[in-house]
């Protein structure tokens, strides 16, 4: 595996349900961080993990939990979501301060 | 605060046609700026970054970008577009020694025949 990976692809689950999505980067970076991508708005920055401490949490709900075991994984449990967080769910790593994130192809979550 | 604006939400440019995109960024310094593409139900993928130095960056795929500190832009090009071109196209503007990321809200790019 190369780059930055992410699993599932797709997920459909529903609100009382508990997932967990998956990220793993390959590139030796020590940053890494979620995103979550809905139709018709920016990119929403969700987490931020440096040298596995958690530095950034833009206000997100609380039914998103983050982890970030070593510097090359990192999850984002999910439960009793709502239909609203239905959307393309990203992660990306970076080395260092220079910001150059490699994204993974994303989770595509449908919250039913 | 950073912030990025892409005025266009949608183009459609002919193949083999020149293009252009717009980014104009809000940073009270240099900023690091960047262009990222995305293929339909995929990630993004960098075309190119401006860090410092020369203002025209070469990036993949043929495009390039130029950085004007006096406009505050950092506009996408590319001389010749391809069908396989065809997706949507992100700027996004960091802060020094910061790993934040603001992006905008993106173009989508339309190849015609």
């Amino acid at each position: 595996e190369t780059g930055v990976t992410q699993t599932p692809r797709h997920l459909v689950m529903g609100m009382t349900n508990k997932k967990s999505l998956k990220c793993e980067q390959h590139l030796g970076h020590n940053a890494m961080y979620w995103y979550k991508q809905s139709a018709k708005k920016p990119l929403e920055l969700m987490f931020v993990y440096s040298l596995e401490e958690r530095v950034e949490n833009n206000s997100v709900p609380s039914r998103f939990s983050p982890e970030c075991p070593n510097s090359s994984h990192l999850f984002l449990h999910l439960h009793t979501l709502q239909p609203e967080d239905s959307a393309l769910y990203l992660c990306a790593s970076s080395q260092g301060g220079r910001n150059e994130q490699f994204f993974g192809p994303g989770t595509r979550l449908t919250v039913l | 605060a950073q912030s990025v604006t892409q005025p266009d939400i949608h183009i459609t440019v002919s193949e083999g046609a020149s293009l252009e995109l717009r980014c104009n960024y809000s940073y009270g310094a240099t900023p690091y700026l960047f262009w990222y593409v995305q293929s339909p139900g995929q990630g993004l993928q960098l075309l190119l970054k401006y860090f410092s130095g020369d203002t025209l960056v070469q990036g993949i795929k043929g495009f390039e970008a130029e950085f004007k500190r006096s406009q505050s832009s950092f506009n996408l090009r590319k001389p010749s577009v391809h069908w396989s071109d065809a997706a949507e196209y992100f700027c996004a503007v960091g802060a020094h020694g910061f790993q934040k990321l603001v992006f905008g809200t993106g173009t989508r790019l339309l190849v015609s025949p």
